[in-house]
């Protein structure tokens, strides 16, 4: 079946560096989308969204851009710190399907000193 | 802090055992999600409540049971359940809407079925 997935199970980034975290996703009729950080321990915290209209977003310190003729989301944290540390999961809606936000597998960032 | 708040933060049960579940928000959300959540692996849905009422049920054994007694509260049943049901139960919240929006997630219960 469709699904949302990650490329890299685990990132490990140096302190001040930026990240990157990739998500591929399937479903042609997925029309938003959100990342989600989750810490040991906690529930999953909303970072940044972006609706299928647009291809880039910006946060405080992150980005998120949306490429959707190769169907690719990522994430982008600008020099990286500690309390990065942490599973990121993308999350999709899709369009019409209103209350199933499907998760992503996740993807572990480990930032280093 | 999050403003979805649940109880208890850890549940251990027997497999004959009945217990519940609770969660609470006040942001005036009239939406309301259980996920549950395996060791290492994304959230997954359970049910979903919209203005009080049951709109989705992902095949969920019967087992498990939801409630939403006001706009406020919902509540998880949990009655002979098994091992694999061991998990952290995460309750989420969101403005209802055509779209599902931004979700807003309590800490979790982690459930263990002995």
């Amino acid at each position: 079946g469709e699904s949302v997935g990650l490329h890299l199970p685990t990132l490990s980034v140096q302190e001040g560096d930026n990240s990157i975290i990739n998500c591929a996703y399937s479903n042609s009729a997925s029309d938003y989308f959100i990342w989600y950080k989750q810490e040991s321990g906690k529930g999953p915290q909303f970072i940044i969204d972006i609706r299928s209209n647009m291809d880039k977003r910006q946060g405080q310190r992150v980005t998120v851009l949306l490429n959707k003729t190769v169907k690719h989301l990522s994430l982008q944290i600008a020099a990286t710190q500690p309390g990065d540390s942490a599973v990121y999961f993308c999350a999709e809606n899709i369009l019409g399907s209103w209350g199933k936000l499907q998760f992503g597998a996740g993807t572990q960032v480990v930032v280093t000193p | 802090d999050t403003e979805v708040t649940q109880t208890p933060k850890h549940l251990v049960m027997g497999m004959t055992n009945k217990k519940s579940l609770k969660c609470e928000q006040h942001m005036g959300h009239r939406a309301m999600y259980w996920y549950k959540q395996k060791a290492k692996k994304p959230p997954e849905l359970m049910f979903v409540y919209s203005y009080e009422k049951l709109s989705i049920n992902e095949s969920v054994p019967s087992r498990f049971s939801p409630e939403c007694p006001n706009s406020s509260l919902l509540n998880l049943h949990l009655h002979a359940l098994q091992p694999e049901d061991s998990a952290l139960y995460l309750c989420a919240s969101s403005h209802s809407g055509a779209l599902t929006g931004e979700l807003f997630f309590g800490e979790g219960s982690r459930l263990t079925v002995l």
